[in-house]
């Protein structure tokens, strides 16, 4: 498949060993933050939102936590499997009341056998 | 529910050509959202579609443009193609409402030469 980004940070982790991925957002007046998964060849698939009313959600092995006062994001896996293995966005939306979103540049996964 | 579906998936063209992709969103999404996706940059907002009106537009030149039909599906163009513009072009449909979850396609595939 194509490659998302060549020079993109990178996390490694064992298998089965929790993953956290951090994002920094750019504008203090977004309001809405989702995580998004891309494999290779694919295009981006939701994994989890966020309101800036609230500083955690949990999903399903994933979780969510927003720090306004730092803006910063960030995304845990739990128990991270081989099928967790891809590119990882989180964006903002600023509020202007459309589907405009600031991507951040990604965090490739790899999980380890 | 079909997903959203982009064509071409894959194109080649030369500089100086102009280029046409096209979007059919998820049944009864009436926003449509491009974006251009290049690992230099990464993800970047190009514009948003909704209802046949552009309601946002991104920091791209005016080479790039596009349209909503009534059925809400969308195209996009680019002319006079530069080098640059070689990236992978997603488009993501939504709810109405302004906010929420993109739900992407595959993308496009472009390959200026």
């Amino acid at each position: 498949g194509e490659s998302v980004g060549l020079h993109l940070p990178t996390l490694s982790v064992q298998e089965g060993d929790n993953s956290i991925i951090n994002c920094a957002y750019s504008n203090s007046a977004s309001d809405y933050f989702i995580w998004y998964k891309q494999e290779s060849g694919k295009g981006p698939q939701f994994i989890i939102d966020i309101r800036s009313n609230m500083d955690k959600r949990q999903g399903q092995r994933v979780t969510v936590l927003l720090n306004k006062t730092v803006k910063h994001l960030s995304l845990q896996i739990a128990a991270t499997q081989p099928g967790d293995s891809a590119v990882y966005f989180c964006a903002e939306n600023l509020g202007t009341g459309t589907y405009k979103y600031i991507f951040g540049t990604g965090t490739r996964l790899k999980v380890l056998a | 529910k079909a997903g959203v579906t982009q064509t071409p998936r894959y194109l080649i063209k030369t500089r100086g050509q102009q280029v046409t992709l096209s979007c059919s969103p998820i049944s009864g999404h009436r926003s449509v959202s491009w974006y251009q996706q290049t690992p230099g940059q990464g993800l970047q907002f190009l514009f948003e579609y909704f209802s046949e009106t552009q309601r946002n537009k991104g920091n791209f030149p005016g080479r790039f443009s596009g349209r909503q039909f009534s059925n809400s599906r969308s195209e996009m163009n680019v002319s006079t193609l530069e080098l640059g513009d070689s990236a992978l072009y997603l488009c993501a449909s939504s709810l109405a409402g302004g906010t929420g979850e993109l739900f992407f396609g595959e993308g496009s595939r472009l390959t200026v030469l």
